[in-house]
């Protein structure tokens, strides 16, 4: 089954700790990216990647952190220092050369 | 001021009326352009690309202005099972593809 997937679907953090987000897509994808969507607001931009082992910080990277070491796979670090972590997160892919994003199901992060 | 702009409704309508949805964007530079459609809890899914020429995807119909930096949807006899969330996202290429969305237009169709 071709697809991205997002694991878990909810994830609950407690104070102070910091939770790791996964996101695997077996499209051959180059590009990935994580977003953030809070009620009511549009998909603010996280992380993005092009490339294995390149990465770069979209508009809200403060308190989040990433790695690119397989194609395959995007994970997203919310660390402690991320205030206000609540929020829909989504990983999307785009071909090289592609137009079109592709999504993820989502994670639902809640804070303790 | 945000890249894209969205009338968040809601926009309550019955079955078999047509509603149209607005959208503008600031950033000359946007190259390509599409509607995504949410529904409550779940990913944006892509509805349809927008040219400038316009396309029509069954009942759904999408148009750009490039002049006025301006996108539309048109979607004819409402179903039911449209009711969600229209996002309209525009796509900057500059080093790298980023992409702006719009905080959505939410659609309610009523039997």
């Amino acid at each position: 089954d071709g697809g991205i997937t997002q694991s878990p679907k909810y994830l609950f953090r407690k104070e102070g700790q910091n939770v790791t987000l996964s996101c695997e897509q077996n499209l051959n994808h180059d590009a990935m990216y994580w977003y953030r969507q809070d009620p009511g607001q549009g998909l603010r931009l996280i992380y993005y990647s092009q490339i294995v082992n390149d990465f770069q910080k979209g508009d809200i990277a403060e308190g989040y952190s990433v790695s690119r070491e397989k194609k395959e796979s995007f994970p997203l670090t919310v660390t402690s220092a991320q205030k206000n972590p609540t929020a829909f997160y989504l990983c999307a892919t785009r071909k090289v050369n592609g137009e079109t994003q592709y999504f993820g199901p989502g994670t639902r992060l809640l804070v303790l | 001021r945000k890249e894209v702009e969205q009338d968040p409704g809601p926009f309550n309508v019955p079955e078999g009326a047509t509603v149209a949805f607005n959208c503008t964007y600031s950033n000359s530079a946007s190259q390509s352009f599409f509607w995504y459609r949410q529904d409550c809890r779940k990913e944006p899914k892509l509805l349809m690309s927008v040219y400038s020429s316009g396309n029509e995807d069954g009942r759904f119909t999408a148009q750009l202005n490039r002049a006025s930096q301006y996108i539309s949807l048109l979607i004819r006899d409402s179903k039911l099972s449209d009711s969600a969330t229209y996002l309209c996202v525009v796509n900057i290429v500059d080093n790298f593809n980023k992409f702006y969305f719009g905080s959505g237009t939410k659609l309610n169709v009523k039997p």
